[in-house]
């Protein structure tokens, strides 16, 4: 049974450039939420989409934005890169109706901004 | 405005002893309080969670502890063991079912030496 999965595992960037992450749920969850690691931090919700809808939203700016496919999985898209958005950004998957509070976490995409 | 404090930022303790680490929360709203476990290059993982329903929950070596009138909850482990080593983090969330957005605290390192 795999669980959540995230690509790519690391990137590197530049200041104004344009990033795209992705993420597969948890086989059989309908839900994708997206927070935000800093370094030596607790995440930080951004969002939370299901049926291919954003549902919640966390504090952050509109240059985050995202989707959610037929199939449930979903990418986390951010524009105009700053150097503050170096993060681990953390996949979360549950099932809406299911057991209250499994959330799944992927491993994370570290994305570092120069 | 930070909603849930996490103490102490670290933690040292030795094999067999117990960890203690406390969350104190803002919002009386907060109706559930997981705590993740967090190891290097890995995502949250779900440890035990609680409701404001009752005051403790146990799960093997781990305890929660929930104190409503004072807006705290805390987590024991007892007999401490060197696996234990990691991030931990509490959380906190509003409203039922799994489309919820969770509040996290900063974390704790925890050594446990052997």
């Amino acid at each position: 049974d795999a669980g959540v999965t995230q690509s790519p595992t690391h990137l590197i960037k530049t200041r104004g450039q344009q990033v795209t992450l992705r993420c597969s749920p948890k086989s059989g969850h309908d839900t994708v939420s997206w927070y935000q690691q800093a370094l030596g931090q607790g995440p930080q919700f951004i969002f939370q989409y299901y049926e291919e809808e954003e549902r919640q939203r966390g504090n952050f700016p509109d240059r985050f934005s995202g989707h959610q496919f037929p199939n449930y999985s979903s990418e986390l898209n951010v524009n105009a890169l700053l150097l503050g958005d170096s993060a681990l950004y953390l996949c979360a998957s549950s099932l809406v109706g299911g057991r209250t509070g499994e959330l799944f976490f992927g491993e994370g995409s570290r994305l570092t901004v120069l | 405005q930070q909603q849930v404090k996490q103490s102490p930022q670290s933690l040292i303790v030795q094999k067999g002893g117990i960890s203690i680490i406390n969350c104190a929360y803002e919002n009386t709203a907060f109706d559930y309080f997981p705590w993740y476990q967090q190891f290097p290059g890995k995502g949250p993982a779900l440890l035990i969670a609680i409701r404001p329903d009752v005051s403790e929950k146990k799960e093997g070596r781990f305890t929660i502890s929930f104190n409503k009138s004072a807006k705290q909850f805390s987590l024991h482990i007892m007999d401490s063991q060197p696996g234990d080593s990691a991030t931990y983090f509490c959380a906190a969330s509003k409203g039922g079912g799994s489309n919820y957005k969770l509040t996290f605290g900063k974390g704790t390192l925890l050594t446990v030496n052997p």
